[in-house]
């Protein structure tokens, strides 16, 4: 299976400033046939399931505030939070989807 | 408005069995794949099966494979696991997924249940 790793495992950062979460695959995941990478980024807020926040890498789910941005290829991703609001406190996952699904163990992200 | 709403968490017994349930409502069921996907208490996320939307294709985590059963039945808008020889282990808040897609092939997951609670302990 692919391992998912992320960093750091919290983080702290002040309203309005950027957050940024790093994913590393241990195995590329683009697609060779459609040059995608099968890379999604989930937000979990306590006491409530996992929400899609952005697939293909960067792609953002509809409805999802445009102050959440994901970038990267092949085995190295990141999530960025360009400004931080009180209600983006959560555990953020990244999942990979190009073989058998695996998950990152998460980065919780508080307010500093 | 999707829904998926599971049923059939519990307290149960090591060794015992367990069938968990999932209501789909508020999409064309039989157009997706479906999964199922846990979270132990304080833990991230595993997935745990997949089902494509004809029940072609099934697959199982390593850590539940011979023990847990998936399927579905779309006249029903229903999915299901059946958990047998249960472990300690195996207790998680078990969510049920909707896939984005109809084959279960690449599973991403666009929506989610509220889960229900699986304890195995004796």
């Amino acid at each position: 299976d692919i391992v998912m790793t992320q960093s750091p495992d919290s983080l702290a950062v002040s309203l309005g400033e950027r957050a940024t979460i790093n994913c590393k695959s241990s195995q590329s995941v683009l697609y060779g046939s459609n040059y995608k990478n099968y890379l999604a980024w989930y937000q979990q807020k306590p006491g409530q399931p996992p929400k899609l926040l952005i697939y293909w890498a960067s792609t953002r789910e509809s409805g999802v505030p445009d102050r959440f941005s994901g970038s990267g290829s092949g085995t190295d991703f990141t999530l960025t939070i360009s400004s931080l609001q009180a209600e983006d406190v959560a555990v953020y996952y990244c999942q990979q989807y190009y073989s058998t699904p695996t998950f990152g163990q998460g980065t919780k992200l508080e307010i500093k | 408005e999707v829904q998926l709403v599971e049923s059939g968490g519990g307290l149960v017994q090591p060794g015992r069995s367990l069938r968990l349930s999932c209501a789909a409502s508020g999409f064309t069921f039989d157009d997706y794949a479906m999964h199922w996907v846990r979270q132990a208490p304080g833990k991230g996320l595993e997935w745990v099966s997949g089902i494509s939307w004809n029940s072609g294709s099934i697959g199982y985590a390593d850590s539940v494979k011979g023990r847990f059963t998936i399927s579905r039945d779309n006249a029903k808008n229903s999915l299901y696991l059946q958990m047998n020889s249960l472990r300690a282990e195996d207790t998680a808040l078990y969510y049920c997924a909707k896939d984005s897609q109809w084959l279960a092939s690449h599973p991403l997951f666009d929506y989610w249940g509220q889960g229900t609670l699986v304890t195995v302990s004796s």
